[in-house]
């Protein structure tokens, strides 16, 4: 039972345009998402995460916004550049920020920014 | 930033025999680490929850027989895949989460991928 999907296994976008990652979840108990980019041979980073509260949170290029009614979240990077090739994970959790900290993932996205 | 350094990077052996993967919080106490596997092309699976001081709780579907953690102090977690098989070849992370920075973010270590013959 795949609770965190991420449908889309690549995904490619030109240099300078907007890259977007959806990732959609099917337990209405996660309250808090996350986003991590994962360089091969190398563990996940954090990029950045929402609460349930919000429905949108931005740092910088990268805006997530998060849709409950819909169960979906999706990860804006804009300008994209070519340092943002990475996988992407999206991932949710239950019990509110300082709660549960035991992370379910999507499959991941490969995203590819061309030059 | 929170550092996890995990130990060792890769690895290869033999069949049946038994190996050891180190997870350190290098700049801050981690009572809590969790061990995930990542098959390929496939999402992190979460394994099991090492806790310090006392036994793991692993995830369904997951042998704790196979899959020994220990987390002896509170900036070192082991996991020991015994009498490993090939099917046992994956990419192994750790991570932990620094409680001073606040929020969930878990730290990842740089992850260990394990070739079994």
């Amino acid at each position: 039972d795949q609770q965190v999907k991420q449908n889309s296994p690549s995904l490619s976008v030109q240099e300078g345009r907007i890259s977007i990652l959806n990732c959609d979840y099917t337990n209405s108990m996660f309250d808090y998402f996350l986003w991590y980019k994962k360089y091969p041979a190398e563990g996940p980073t954090f990029l950045i995460s929402i609460s349930s509260i919000k429905d949108k949170n931005e740092d910088g290029r990268f805006t997530v916004f998060l849709n409950k009614s819909a169960k979906h979240l999706s990860l804006h990077i804009v300008p994209s550049q070519p340092g943002d090739s990475a996988v992407y994970f999206c991932a949710a959790s239950a019990g509110g920020i300082q709660g549960a900290q035991k992370l379910v993932f999507g499959q991941g996205t490969r995203l590819t920014i061309n030059p | 930033g929170a550092v996890v350094s995990q130990h060792p990077s890769r690895v290869i052996c033999k069949s049946g025999t038994s190996v050891k993967i180190e997870c350190r919080s290098l700049d801050f106490q981690a009572t809590t680490m969790f061990w995930y596997r990542q098959f390929p092309k496939k999402s992190l699976m979460l394994m099991a929850t090492s806790n310090e001081g006392s036994k793991a709780t692993y995830e369904q579907g997951v042998e704790k027989d196979k899959f020994l953690i220990n987390h002896a102090s509170l900036t070192l977690s082991t996991l020991t895949v015994t009498s490993a098989h090939p099917e046992d070849s994956s990419f192994y992370i750790c991570s932990a989460r620094d409680t001073l920075s606040g929020a969930n973010v878990l730290t990842f270590g740089a992850g260990s991928r394990l070739t079994v013959l």
